[in-house]
């Protein structure tokens, strides 16, 4: 039972313009989300977090939004650079006393994103 | 560097035998997790340790694989009698588990398992 999905396996967008991920979940218990990224042949890296009372994070180029109501949340990269091509991941939790995860979390499949210059 | 280091990067080893992966994680931080990705899909939860203390296991995590973290600080992954199947990455991650901050995790970058 795949709890968090990540329906597209790649996406491909030209430098400059806006890259959109999506991830759809399962739990009603999530309320904690983050996103990783992960380059070959190293381990994934925080991106960016959003707990179920916000609707939108903002940091920098990225931005996730998340609708509880459709289980949904979406990453936005804006500009898009060459240097953003790596995999993706979407990830979810329950969270702790403090609203944030407590470090169990639940991946979806990854979406590759490739960035032409 | 002061990361999540993991050891060995690689590990090549036939049906039925021993393997053993070592994590230590960055030093200020007192949960560590292990995690296992295996091509194709994200990283699966394995269990999870605060100090020394091992407080969740998946039942993703058969009676031949085993977790420790003796002193609070480095920690062992052993799997007994490999079986094809548990050919993946074993990932292990750190954080520092109190309220606050982004809750994120910070990985090493795997240990890689082939069994033959």
């Amino acid at each position: 039972d795949q709890q968090v999905k990540q329906n597209s396996p790649s996406l491909s967008v030209q430098e400059g313009r806006i890259s959109i991920l999506n991830c759809d979940y399962t739990n009603s218990m999530f309320d904690y989300f983050l996103w990783y990224k992960k380059y070959p042949a190293e381990g994934p890296t925080f991106l960016i977090s959003i707990s179920s009372i916000k609707d939108k994070n903002e940091d920098g180029r990225f931005t996730v939004f998340l609708n509880k109501s459709a289980k949904h949340l979406s990453l936005h990269i804006v500009p898009s650079q060459p240097g953003d091509s790596a995999v993706y991941f979407c990830a979810a939790s329950d969270s702790n006393a403090g609203g944030t995860s407590y470090g169990k979390l639940t991946f979806g499949q990854g979406t590759i994103l490739t960035v032409h210059p | 560097d002061t990361g999540v280091s993991q050891d060995p990067r690689h590990k090549i080893t036939k049906r039925g035998q021993n393997v053993t992966f070592r994590c230590d994680p960055i030093s200020e931080h007192n949960r560590l997790y292990w995690y296992r990705q295996t091509l194709g899909q994200g990283p699966e939860f394995l269990t999870y340790f605060q100090n020394e203390a091992q407080l969740e296991k998946s039942r993703l995590l058969s009676d031949r694989f085993s977790a420790e973290r003796p002193k609070g600080s480095f920690s062992t992954l052993e799997i007994q009698r490999t079986e094809q199947g548990d050919s993946a990455m074993y990932l292990c991650a750190s954080s520092w588990g109190l309220a606050g901050g982004t809750g994120e995790l910070f990985f090493g970058e795997g240990s890689r398992l082939t069994v033959l």
